[in-house]
């Protein structure tokens, strides 16, 4: 079946820090690649995704490109801000999944001003 | 954009009483929508997938009733708890599918219960 796997946290960074969260996958078929991102006490928002390989993501400065070659999908930022602290689900879709998203395991990160 | 709400955003019990939570699509239309639990410093685990004028399908291991869910029209779905106990304490999440979207769903706030 499907699955996702990314670092697991907290990741604690100060502010201005470059932010890497690892993210591979497994899809049965031809994923869509999605980062979502939760604020504490919030549901999930979308904050990325790419459909296809080699395409990139990119929203409030994080970015991730859809490596199909090593199955990855890497969230990054050049410079987090405090704001940015959150937890981090990286998730897939496939066609045959009727709609039904399969979620990693989170990753929280701290930005420490 | 497709708004999810989801209400009550917290709610505090005690043991044995059933809790309503609601979902609603407000300004679309949801033929389908999905109820996820989230335990502390975990991820989303589905429950169930709820369709409109029909039964939910739950994920192994849920049970139905346990946690009834009523999808009657295309904006609104429930998930009751019934019976709650202390161990049903949970972050609890909604999410509704809009066709019209190139989202696979959109998310509510979530309902934090906590039973006493």
């Amino acid at each position: 079946g499907d699955s996702v796997t990314q670092m697991e946290g907290p990741v604690t960074l100060s502010e201005e820090a470059c932010l890497t969260i690892n993210c591979t996958y497994t899809a049965t078929g031809y994923p869509s690649l999605f980062w979502y991102v939760q604020y504490p006490g919030e549901g999930l928002q979308l904050l990325l995704k790419a459909t296809k390989a080699d395409d990139k993501g990119s929203n409030k400065g994080f970015e991730a490109t859809y490596r199909k070659e090593t199955t990855s999908f890497h969230l990054e930022k050049g410079s987090v801000q405090v704001s940015d602290s959150a937890v981090y689900f990286c998730a897939l879709i496939t066609n045959n999944a009727g709609n039904m998203l399969t979620f990693g395991g989170g990753t929280r990160l701290m930005v420490k001003p | 954009g497709a708004v999810v709400s989801q209400h009550p955003s917290r709610v505090i019990c005690k043991s044995g009483t059933s809790v309503k939570i609601e979902c609603r699509s407000l300004d679309f239309q949801a033929t389908t929508m999905f109820w996820y639990r989230q335990f502390p410093k975990q991820s989303l685990m589905l429950m169930a997938t709820s369709n409109e004028g029909s039964k939910a399908t739950y994920e192994q291991g849920v049970e139905k009733d346990k946690f009834l869910i009523n999808h009657a029209s295309l904006t609104l779905s429930t998930l009751t708890v019934t019976s709650a106990h202390p161990e049903d304490s949970s972050f609890y999440i909604c999410s509704a599918r809009d066709g019209r979207s190139n989202q696979p769903q959109h998310f509510g706030d979530g309902t934090r219960l906590s039973i006493l």
